[in-house]
């Protein structure tokens, strides 16, 4: 009953280095998408995808780049980080991109850039 | 523009302390309002859908109504487990993308 799998946890990075978050769901959704978290922000889409090879950009797109080579896998990665890409970064899934399909949210990955 | 405020940002409640957390909207063609929980540390668990004005539904002790400019969480007779932030969300327009509120962190002292 594992739903959506981030890793890792907890990250720290040195400004300029680059990395990639995991996300891997075993629901069979079609629909995955990165939104990361701040203060006062709120919730921000940085990538979603529609399905397996389909990608597009969110609200928050710039730094960042995402794949979906499967169904179940849909990895961020992280260019170049910067210290404003210091955030809390949550995977979601869901059966599809309809009103009536249930988001499905990771654990989180807590990212700090220094 | 489209926007999503949600009030109080936090709300501190007694165990048996009945209140309600606000969710206003300003959009264009409301096509679903959508509530979630989030625990601290944790990925936000979603709770309901509503689409349209007058539509309401429960669980345990929560209720969520939806009127044309906003929607309500009712806590009926909170107990601490039900300390968490309530995050509410909206798709409006042709935009299949979720706006998102920045919560109301509810605590719920025994």
């Amino acid at each position: 009953n594992a739903g959506v799998t981030q890793t890792p946890k907890f990250q720290v990075l040195k400004t300029g280095q680059s990395m990639t978050l995991q996300c891997a769901q075993d629901m069979n959704h079609e629909y995955m998408s990165w939104y990361r978290q701040d203060p006062g922000m709120g919730l921000r889409l940085i990538h979603y995808s529609v399905g397996a090879g389909i990608t597009d950009q969110g609200e928050v797109p710039n730094g960042y780049n995402v794949s979906r080579s499967t169904t179940e896998d849909f990895p961020l990665r992280l260019l170049s980080a910067a210290p404003s890409q210091t955030s809390v970064y949550f995977c979601a899934s869901s059966p599809g991109q309809g009103l009536g399909n249930t988001i499905y949210f990771g654990e989180g990955s807590w990212l700090t850039v220094v | 523009e489209d926007q999503v405020t949600q009030s109080p940002e936090a709300l501190r409640l007694q165990e048996g302390e009945s209140s309600s957390l606000n969710c206003s909207y300003t959009v264009s063609g409301l096509r679903g309002l959508f509530w979630y929980r989030q625990d601290p540390g944790k990925g936000p668990e979603f709770l309901f859908t509503l689409y349209s004005a007058g539509e309401e539904k429960e669980k345990e002790r929560l209720k969520a109504t939806l009127t044309k400019k906003e929607s309500f969480l009712h806590i009926t007779a909170p107990k601490p487990e039900d300390s968490a932030t309530y995050l509410c969300a909206v798709n409006a327009g042709n935009n299949r993308k979720l706006i998102w509120g920045l919560g109301t962190s509810l605590a719920v002292n025994p």
